[in-house]
Order: C-alpha cells, then sequence, then structure tokens
C-alpha cells in the first residue's frame, strides 16, 4: 500500500515565476488536504477536499493560489506569481472515507520545499 | 481563538531517560479532538495518537504515554526509555470547530525538537 506522494520533493523558483505542485494521496481516500510549514513552525490549513469539491480554503490562501481535484483522485496547488515569502515546505494529507466527523487520523506526504530567490 | 501551545522548543536527552512533552491547548468548543504526530527528519508527519475531548482516560502504547487533563487543558507525551530512533520533531494539534465535513483541519503547535543521545 503506497503512501501519500508529493512531487517535486524540491522547486527553486525565481520570485514572479509560476510553480505548481502534485499530490497523489491514498487510493480510496476521498479527503485531502494542504498544509504549509515554515522552518521551525508547525503546519498551518490551506485548504481541504472531499473527492472533487474544495471544501474549505484558509485565509492563508490569497488569489494567488489555486489547488485543484478534477477527478478527486490526485490534486494540484498552483501559486502564481510567486514571493519570497512563498518559501515553505507544502505538505498534503489524505484520509479514508469514515463515519466520523472531524478529528480523523491523516497520513501526510513527505512534501514539497518550495525556495523563491 | 483556538491555539496550541508547546513551549519546549528543543529538549535533549541520552538514551533509556524518560522524557515528557508538554501541550497547553485553547478552544471554546466543547466537543474537539487533540492530537500528536511525529516528524521524522525524512519530513511526512506520523500519526501517533487521537483523543476526544470527552475521554479523559490515559492511554499508554509501549514505550509511549498520554496524560489528557481537560482542568489544565493539557495533552502531554511521555516516552519511557527513550531511543535514538525517537529522534524527530513532535507536534501536539487540536481539532478546528467540530462542523461535520470539515474533516483533519487542524492547529498545531510550533513543535518540540527530541534529540536523543546514544
Amino acid at each position: 500500500d503506497t503512501g501519500v506522494s508529493q512531487d517535486p520533493r524540491h522547486k527553486i523558483t525565481k520570485r514572479g515565476q509560476n510553480v505548481t505542485f502534485r499530490c497523489d494521496p491514498i487510493s480510496e481516500h476521498n479527503r485531502l488536504y494542504w498544509y504549509r510549514q515554515t522552518l521551525g513552525q508547525g503546519p498551518e490549513f490551506l485548504t481541504y477536499f472531499q473527492n472533487e469539491a474544495q471544501l474549505e480554503k484558509s485565509r492563508l490562501l490569497s488569489d494567488r493560489f489555486s489547488a485543484e481535484r478534477p477527478k478527486g483522485s490526485f490534486s494540484t496547488l498552483e501559486i502564481q506569481r510567486t514571493e519570497q515569502g512563498d518559501s515553505a515546505m507544502y505538505l498534503c494529507a489524505s484520509s479514508p472515507p469514515t463515519r466520523e466527523g472531524p478529528g480523523e487520523k491523516l497520513f501526510f506526504g513527505s512534501g514539497t520545499q518550495l525556495s523563491v530567490l | 481563538a483556538q491555539k496550541v501551545t508547546q513551549a519546549q522548543t528543543e529538549i535533549s536527552v541520552v538514551e533509556k531517560e524518560d522524557v515528557t512533552l508538554d501541550c497547553v491547548y485553547e478552544t471554546r468548543d466543547t466537543t474537539y479532538y487533540l492530537f500528536w504526530y511525529k516528524q521524522p527528519p525524512s519530513g511526512e508527519l506520523v500519526f501517533l495518537i487521537r483523543r476526544n475531548s470527552f475521554d479523559e482516560q490515559n492511554e499508554i502504547s509501549g514505550r509511549y504515554s498520554w496524560n489528557f487533563q481537560k482542568s489544565t487543558s493539557s495533552f502531554n507525551f511521555t516516552i519511557t526509555a527513550s531511543q535514538v530512533v525517537d529522534s524527530a520533531v513532535y507536534f501536539c494539534a487540536l481539532s478546528e470547530s467540530m462542523i461535520y465535513n470539515q474533516g483533519g483541519k487542524l492547529i498545531f503547535g510550533q513543535g518540540t525538537e527530541l534529540s536523543v543521545k546514544p
């Protein structure tokens, strides 16, 4: 059983460029989350999908950020016109269908480390 | 506002010592979940435990134990007889407001970096 896969592992870009990250969740996991983690801090929630529907977006997610999950499987996170403040680890997590509401166990990928020069 | 505080930024112990990682949380919700996750150098967070707000029983899993005290809003984590492989960053997290379908929207603490030396 493969885990959550994220690509690329590392991305270096110049300020102003667009970048796109991909996340492949564990198969049959219907919920997918994006978090951002800066050095020395805990992850911060960005957005959340249930199947293909994006159900919530954090205020941290400015207009330059967009996330999709077109067929309810993999997801992409795009950042347009990157800024140095976007430098961070972008983590993806997924969770399986459950009758429980919030509070489920998340399975995380290893993240994409973005450096904006 | 909801908040999780892990006051210990770094802890260093020698192998076989016991170590306790502190976690204090703030929430106005009456129903919530608390978590601990481990982040090894490879980067992926690994789930350790979940506790709901109605269950204050302490839990033990091998060398790991958790002490949940609602009266002090604390959810502390103890590793007994620490090993080098326990070296990692440990995060305490709180579920955001309990509306169905919000799923795993968590508020994380700043993390405690544990270093276990041989």
